[in-house]
């Protein structure tokens, strides 16, 4: 089982949709990452939490940490939101000499907004 | 504005050929990382560098090797590339001096697409 699980793996929605995108993870963390990939390939980060609730414009990401558990919101899907979002969380590890954290990477949920 | 840049972006390469993917940044930062992402996998960490010195193997480093020439570059090196070494491959850096939640913060490159035939 990968530690960290993103679900739906696809996703279709109209524009203009509410659309949610969950992770859930097993490891201890130091922070979730919500990261978004356009066709192209580019890496961008969206969101890193601890704790609560972030918005930015129409997306909005939250975090559960009692239940190992986060929601990446957008509301008011638009076409320009197609892309991959990729869940990660930092974890303390011993691979860095336990000094440190590592990034572990969900396998990204794909969107498609159509018009 | 202060980036991770990568050469190149697109290449095509045969087996049994020794292939340098390129990484550079303007962040300033110590620590960088080669990853690479496979169709349905997550990115996974296949060398970092703390720091000029400090580089260490991550999780799939076996038929690559890096070189930190200076904290600004960081090079991955397929020294006979073979075709499940096709993906594609972004560089990321990150800032231990962060604090808070920043210190996680890791900012990726554009990645290159490599094939091997």
């Amino acid at each position: 089982k990968n530690e960290v699980e993103q679900s739906p793996q696809n996703l279709t929605a109209q524009e203009g949709e509410f659309i949610t995108i969950n992770c859930s993870y097993s490891v201890g963390i130091s922070a979730l990452h919500w990261l978004q990939q356009h066709p192209g390939g580019g890496i961008v980060s969206l969101f890193m939490l601890s704790s609560g609730k972030k918005k930015h414009g129409r997306l909005i990401a939250t975090i559960n940490i009692q239940e190992k558990h986060s929601s990446l919101h957008i509301t008011a899907s638009h076409p320009r939101d197609s892309a991959v979002y990729i869940c990660a969380v930092s974890a303390p590890t011993a691979l860095y000499g336990g000094a440190t954290n590592k990034l572990i990477f969900g396998t990204g949920t794909l969107l498609a907004v159509q018009p | 504005d202060a980036d991770v840049t990568q050469t190149p972006r697109n290449r095509i390469t045969k087996t049994g050929k020794r292939i340098m993917l390129e990484c550079s940044q303007t962040k300033g930062h110590d620590r960088m990382y080669w990853y690479r992402q496979d169709p349905g996998l997550g990115l996974r960490l296949i060398y970092y560098s703390f720091d000029v010195k400090d580089i260490n193997k991550g999780e799939i480093s076996d038929g690559y090797s890096v070189s930190r020439q200076a904290q600004a570059k960081f090079s991955l090196s397929l020294e006979s590339a073979i075709p499940n070494q096709t993906a594609l491959y972004f560089c990321a850096t990150s800032d231990p001096h962060s604090q808070g939640v920043k210190y996680n913060e890791q900012f990726f490159g554009p990645g290159t697409r490599l094939t091997v035939l």
